[in-house]
């Protein structure tokens, strides 16, 4: 069957370091990855998209990378800050699929001071 | 603010009844999305119009239905409320219809008693 996991647990990191989030998927073959970050109560908020045919995306603190043969999304946020701490969703973009996007469960970030 | 805007904010109805959710797309988006996110089943998508034309369409009950209006603006009319409706609704926008990021209104929060 096809799934799309992130981490179920929180992460709990402390203010500093590096915070991975994983996202797994299986039986699909996404044209692309995106990942969002929601707080509650809030709409998801769009952080990073990254295609098939790359292996790695930066913005300022935040990294994705993409391995389509692990079926695997990793997501780094260097220099943690509190005001990191949210949920983040991964998303995939499927072909022939237009805009619609599969959401991943979501990892909640908690990022003491 | 994404530039997408829901309305109503919460809704509280009582079984069996209709309700119409609202959305207004980010200035110069012509694809609207709508999702519903319930904490069992996370963000699920349910429809996608592009221009005023469905172009996909998720699980969505056949007691949901939606539309997009020629000034881009979008209704989820669902029917027939039961309990499990229950859930935060979330419209989305984009320019167009692939590889696009998407901007999330603040949703609304339907509660059926």
């Amino acid at each position: 069957s096809q799934k799309i996991e992130q981490n179920s647990e929180a992460l709990n990191i402390q203010e500093g370091k590096t915070a991975t989030l994983t996202c797994n998927y299986t039986n699909y073959s996404p044209a692309y990855l995106q990942w969002y970050r929601q707080d509650p109560g809030r709409g998801p908020v769009f952080l990073l998209l990254i295609r098939e045919n790359e292996k790695e995306k930066r913005k300022e603190r935040l990294k994705v990378t993409f391995d389509t043969t692990l079926k695997q999304s990793l997501f780094h946020i260097t220099a943690s800050q509190p005001a990191d701490s949210a949920t983040y969703l991964c998303a995939l973009g499927l072909y022939n699929q237009g805009g619609k996007l599969i959401f991943g469960q979501g990892t909640e970030l908690s990022v003491k001071p | 603010d994404s530039g997408v805007t829901q309305t109503p904010k919460h809704l509280i109805t009582a079984t069996g009844q209709r309700v119409t959710l609202r959305c207004s797309p980010r200035s110069g988006d012509l694809s609207v999305y709508w999702y519903q996110q319930s904490l069992d089943q996370g963000l699920q998508f349910l429809i996608h119009y592009y221009n005023g034309e469905e172009r996909a369409k998720g699980n969505i009950l056949e007691r949901f239905s939606a539309q997009q209006f020629p000034d881009l603006h979008s209704e989820l009319n669902l029917s027939s409320l039961e309990l499990g409706d229950s859930a935060l609704y979330f419209c989305a926008s984009s320019v167009g219809t692939l590889n696009e990021k998407l901007f999330f209104g603040s949703g609304t929060q339907l509660s059926v008693l």
